[in-house]
């Protein structure tokens, strides 16, 4: 199936700073989901983005389908920031549900 | 607009029973996904239902069971459990193939 790692596993900030997150994957596919999961455990959708940029106030993410990665961009980073942010990717016509998640990047942004 | 809802959020069960957790999607969504995260394994696909249908399966046992209703609420079921299958279940809805997925807030299942 299909591969998904997503770098770095860790990161540490100071409030402000801006940061990036990569995530690369092994095939083509359907859909590319952001999401950053709360201290309670939801899923909160970022993007849906197979493919170009988007934006969304301090957030934006790019995905290159052809060289297959995703990029997250997170500016002037708070401490509500902290969490662990997934990459998933669904792939072809009859992976009906399926998303497959990244490992997470863990971010802490201290004050 | 409502969102995905999970019942219960919280469960502790003692090995050996059943447990019966329950999504409602978000209304016109007729597709239910599973997952199960779980600090080792990170989240993993259960199975789909679509219409009723189980459409996709993930690599579980035949102890992890689901049904969808024709209101496309969807359960699922963990029989004789496991210290293993201790995890946070989620369930994720879509209106269709390609049209992204929301999160519900998920159970968390504590067997002991």
């Amino acid at each position: 199936g299909i591969q998904v790692e997503q770098s770095p596993p860790d990161l540490i900030l100071q409030e402000g700073a801006n940061s990036t997150l990569r995530c690369n994957f092994s095939d083509s596919v359907n859909n590319l989901q952001w999401f950053h999961q709360n201290p309670w455990g939801q899923l909160i959708n970022l993007f849906y983005i197979p493919s170009g940029t988007k934006q969304n106030g301090r957030l934006s993410a790019t995905t290159v389908a052809t060289e297959r990665y995703s990029l997250l961009y997170i500016s002037s980073s708070q401490t509500t920031d902290s969490g662990v942010y997934f990459c998933a990717v669904e792939e072809g016509s009859t992976s009906y549900g399926k998303l497959t998640f990244g490992q997470g990047t863990i971010l802490t942004v201290h004050p | 607009k409502a969102g995905v809802t999970q019942t219960p959020r919280y469960l502790i069960k003692t090995r050996g029973q059943q447990v019966t957790l329950s999504c409602s999607p978000i209304s016109g969504h007729r597709s239910v996904s599973w997952y199960q995260q779980t600090p080792g394994q990170g989240l993993q696909f259960l199975f789909e239902y679509f219409s009723e249908t189980q459409r996709n399966k993930g690599n579980f046992p035949g102890r992890f069971s689901g049904r969808q209703f024709s209101n496309s609420r969807s359960e699922m079921n963990v029989s004789t459990l496991e210290l293993g299958d201790s995890a946070l279940y989620l369930c994720a809805s879509s209106l269709r193939q390609g049209d992204g997925y929301t999160f519900g807030s998920g159970t968390r299942l504590t067997v002991v």
